[in-house]
């Protein structure tokens, strides 16, 4: 059964540097998203993505954030300066369709992202 | 904007006996409504959805859920439960979009913990 794929499964990082989470949807999928958990918390909605560009963003989602689809194939979450408070598990997900056509979001394993 | 409520969370339960996981949410508009379940170190499973039609849905791994309008629930439930059950489970909405491009996000509860006990 086709899944999506995160890596890494865990970067640790120090507080003011850079990091791309990425993430392989389903191969046939159109729409992709990133949401957050933070320990303990609920799961968040950051971004949602299709042809080429964001469809709808949270508040969560400021400058400090982009996202790309720089091939055929991957997803990638950008961070440009991490902060204390970015350290949460990160989780990509795809959908063959989108609004008006509702589907199932399927989601990837999470990366968990740690500032120090 | 949409929220959702998981009353409890954390629910033990023995093992093949019932449970139901308690979801309400509030919303403006219509909304698909969604259960997820999440085992240890894995990602966000799909248990079963409601977009339309009946308000019963059946889902995988014998789970049901039961969409009430009037009361804005989706719980969720199961007769009988095993210690393979054992997880966080996650109600979820999004709105029911009827036209436009683009996708909208899942607006998810706090996750309630299963916990089976033999």
């Amino acid at each position: 059964e086709p899944e999506v794929t995160q890596t890494p499964s865990h970067q640790v990082t120090q507080m003011g540097q850079e990091v791309i989470l990425r993430c392989v949807p389903i191969s046939n999928h159109l729409y992709f998203y990133w949401y957050r958990q933070i320990l303990g918390q609920k799961v968040e909605f950051l971004v949602s993505f299709y042809n080429n560009e964001i469809s709808e963003k949270s508040e969560i989602f400021d400058d400090q954030f982009s996202v790309e689809r720089p091939d055929g194939s991957n997803f990638t979450l950008k961070i440009r300066s991490t902060k204390l408070e970015d350290s949460a598990m990160y989780f990509c997900a795809s959908s063959a369709r989108g609004r008006g056509a509702p589907d199932t979001q399927y989601f990837g394993p999470g990366t968990r992202l740690t500032v120090l | 904007a949409q929220s959702v409520t998981q009353l409890d969370s954390q629910v033990p339960v023995f093992e093949e006996a019932p449970v139901e996981l308690r979801c309400n949410y509030s919303s403006s508009v219509s909304v698909y409504l969604f259960w997820y379940v999440q085992y240890p170190n894995q990602g966000l499973q799909l248990l079963l959805k409601y977009l339309s039609g009946s308000t019963l849905v059946k889902g995988i791994n014998g789970f049901e859920a039961e969409f009430n309008k009037s009361q804005t629930s989706f719980h969720l439930r199961k007769p009988s439960v095993h210690i393979s059950d054992t997880a966080e489970y996650f109600c979820a909405v999004s709105e029911a979009a009827y036209s436009g491009g683009g996708a909208d996000g899942l607006t998810f509860g706090k996750g309630t913990h299963l916990i089976i006990q033999p």
